[in-house]
């Protein structure tokens, strides 16, 4: 079974430039997370949907990122425009249900560094 | 106070030790929990979620769980220097009124078995 895909693996931007990252979870996971994981920290949930829709976006600044999941199964997170706070590794996680006690498989990652 | 807090490391125990990650949580409705494994440059993965008081093992793995004291820990008993990485504690509430839970990690603890 593929796990979850993530691209780019890497990027560099400058500041107030734009990005974007793509993830395709594992066939038949109804429940896709972004997180954002800065170094020596945890990962903190960005965004959290089921199927094509948000349960969860309560921690996402709105004002510069933006994701969406159409049809239900890919999903692309942008910033805009970036700042160097923003340098981080984008996780993209996805579950079967969504359940308290569902477990979440992690993609690689993209690692952005803003400069 | 922090929602997830994990006992500051690095943790540093000789290759054969029992090696021993506590972690603390503070919403007394939180549900489940999980232990992730990070790899330097990797992404996280699960190594052992519990979800009633006491004890859960796998392998070499044990979990405990003490919702009074509101206390997740994680045993490594002989410890490899492969076990060498971040431990993430992560808990899962339900948030009521859904089936949706929010994953929310501690900082992670170092953990290193030198040989």
């Amino acid at each position: 079974e593929a796990g979850v895909a993530q691209s780019p693996r890497y990027k560099i931007i400058e500041k107030r430039q734009s990005v974007a990252f793509w993830c395709n979870p594992i066939s038949g996971h109804a429940t896709l997370y972004w997180y954002q994981q800065i170094l020596g920290q945890g990962p903190k949930l960005l965004i959290q949907f089921q199927n094509n829709g948000v349960v969860d976006d309560s921690q996402l600044p709105k004002d510069r990122f933006s994701a969406e999941r159409l049809k239900g199964v890919d999903s692309t997170l942008k910033i805009q425009p970036a700042k160097l706070e923003d340098s981080a590794v984008y996780l993209c996680a996805s579950s079967l249900t969504g359940g308290s006690t569902d477990t979440q498989y992690f993609g690689p990652g993209t690692r952005l560094t803003v400069l | 106070q922090k929602e997830v807090e994990q006992n500051s490391g690095p943790l540093s125990v000789p290759e054969g030790a029992i090696a021993s990650l506590n972690c603390t949580y503070s919403d007394r409705g939180s549900q489940s929990f999980f232990w992730y494994r990070q790899y330097s440059g990797k992404s996280p993965e699960l190594i052992m979620s519990i979800y009633s008081n006491g004890d859960k093992e796998d392998g070499r793995f044990t979990a405990q769980l003490n919702k009074a004291s509101q206390y997740v820990s994680l045993l490594i008993r002989d410890s490899q220097p492969s076990d060498s990485a971040t431990y993430l504690c992560a808990v899962n509430k339900d948030p009521g009124g859904t089936s949706y839970g929010k994953l929310t990690f501690g900082q992670g603890t170092i953990l290193t078995v030198h040989p």
